[in-house]
Formats: structure tokens, C-alpha cells, sequence
């Protein structure tokens, strides 16, 4: 079945400094991807839709210039997470919209960041 | 705007039980529901997708119906274990835009 690789899923960095994550698709071509963030016991909030080849689109209230999305190919979008703070730590979770049906969305196993 | 709510927001169960989490929409104009579970410090794993046309899906002990009109899908989960304890997610996908997600049934299914 149709893949959604996300990496690291791990990451500690600190205070200050910036964090990228990828997602990738893995055997399907991905127009659109999404970007959520979850914080404990909470359910997933969308950050942004990560268009190829435009900028991306941020929900209300997400910074677009700490949260920098690149959408740069169909299978690859990466999340920047800029000049990193302890309340940036989160799970951040990507998923993409499979072009070939338009309306399957595959996820990917997360990220977890954490900022000291 | 969507909405999507589920009720119990936690729920524990002894080992055995036949169980039912509730997922309600506002808007029933909806391409698809999914359901997904989710383990502490994992990402989500898809459980069913019941299309806008269909009334239910079956996958072993999980069953998940759906009532569009009324905006209501429930996930029945028979002869619970310890296993099943996780986080269970209700998404509504309304065609071309990002799924809408509850906030979650925390389960623990107790031996």
C-alpha cells in the first residue's frame, strides 16, 4: 500500500536553533500534503497545506515565517521549525493527498520534537 | 466549518467487553470517514474508511457504521483486550480539503 515516510521522528534540539522535517511519499505522487501538530492529549491541528510548487496556505494563527513549509517535488514536502523554542516541542504529523484517486490521504508515523 | 466531536472522550473497559465510540459531524456533505488508532508517541494507523455512499466496513473485530444524514459514524470494537487501548480518531474528509479530526476516545482496555 501506498507509503508516507517521515523523518526524523525523533529530534532534541536546542533553544534557538532550527529543525527541518521531511515527508516524503513514497510510491505516489502528493500535489497536496498537510502538516499537523499534536500536543499531549490533545487531537491533531492543522498547521498548513503544503501545495507543490506554491506556497503554502497556514491555518490561523500558525507563524508562517517560523514555520517555514517547502513543497519543492510531488513526493517531498519539509517543515522547518525556525529559531526553535520549549513550546515548539510537539508531534508534528505529515499526510498526502494520493493524485492518483484525489482524495486518499496517507499519514505519516510522526515526529517527535523536542526543544531544551 | 466542520466539526467533528466524539463521545466518551475516555473510556475503560474490562477485558472482554464489546464496546461503541461515537463520532458526530455538523456538516454531512462528506466525501469520506476514517477512523485511526493511535498509540502514546505514535502516528496514526488507519483502521476503516467508509466511504460517503456506504453504511458500514468491516475488519475483524472492528465494525464502523455510518449515518451521514444524521452526521454520526460509530466504531463498535467486540471482545475488547488489552491490546485495543490506544486513541481512537474520528476524520471526516469533505473532498478537497484536509481531514477534520475529533479530539479522540483515550481507551483502556483492562485484563
Amino acid at each position: 500500500g501506498a507509503v508516507v515516510s517521515q523523518h526524523p521522528s525523533w529530534v532534541i534540539c536546542k533553544s534557538g536553533t532550527s529543525v527541518k522535517i521531511e515527508c516524503r511519499s513514497l510510491d505516489f505522487q502528493a500535489t497536496t500534503m498537510f502538516w499537523y501538530r499534536q500536543f499531549p492529549k490533545q487531537s491533531l491541528m492543522l498547521m498548513a497545506t503544503s501545495n507543490e510548487g506554491s506556497k503554502a496556505t497556514y491555518e490561523q494563527g500558525v507563524e508562517k515565517d517560523k514555520f517555514l513549509i517547502n513543497h519543492a517535488s510531488l513526493t517531498l514536502s519539509t517543515l522547518t521549525v525556525t529559531s526553535a523554542h520549549p513550546e515548539d516541542s510537539s508531534f508534528y504529523i505529515c499526510s498526502a493527498r494520493d493524485d492518483r484517486t484525489g482524495n486518499t490521504i496517507y499519514f505519516g508515523e510522526g515526529s517527535w520534537l523536542t526543544v531544551v | 466549518k466542520q466539526e467533528v466531536t466524539q463521545i466518551p472522550a475516555a473510556l475503560s473497559v474490562p477485558e472482554g467487553e464489546n464496546l461503541v465510540l461515537n463520532c458526530s459531524f455538523t456538516d454531512s456533505a462528506i466525501y469520506n470517514l476514517q477512523w485511526f488508532r493511535q498509540d502514546p508517541g505514535k502516528g496514526l494507523t488507519s483502521l476503516l474508511l467508509i466511504q460517503s455512499s456506504q453504511r458500514e466496513q468491516t475488519s475483524g473485530r472492528l465494525n464502523a457504521s455510518l449515518d451521514k444524514s444524521s452526521g454520526r459514524s460509530t466504531l463498535y470494537i467486540a471482545a475488547s483486550q488489552p491490546g485495543d487501548s490506544a486513541t481512537y480518531l474520528c476524520a471526516v474528509n469533505s473532498g478537497n480539503t484536509p481531514l477534520v479530526f475529533g479530539k479522540g476516545t483515550r481507551l483502556s482496555v483492562i485484563a
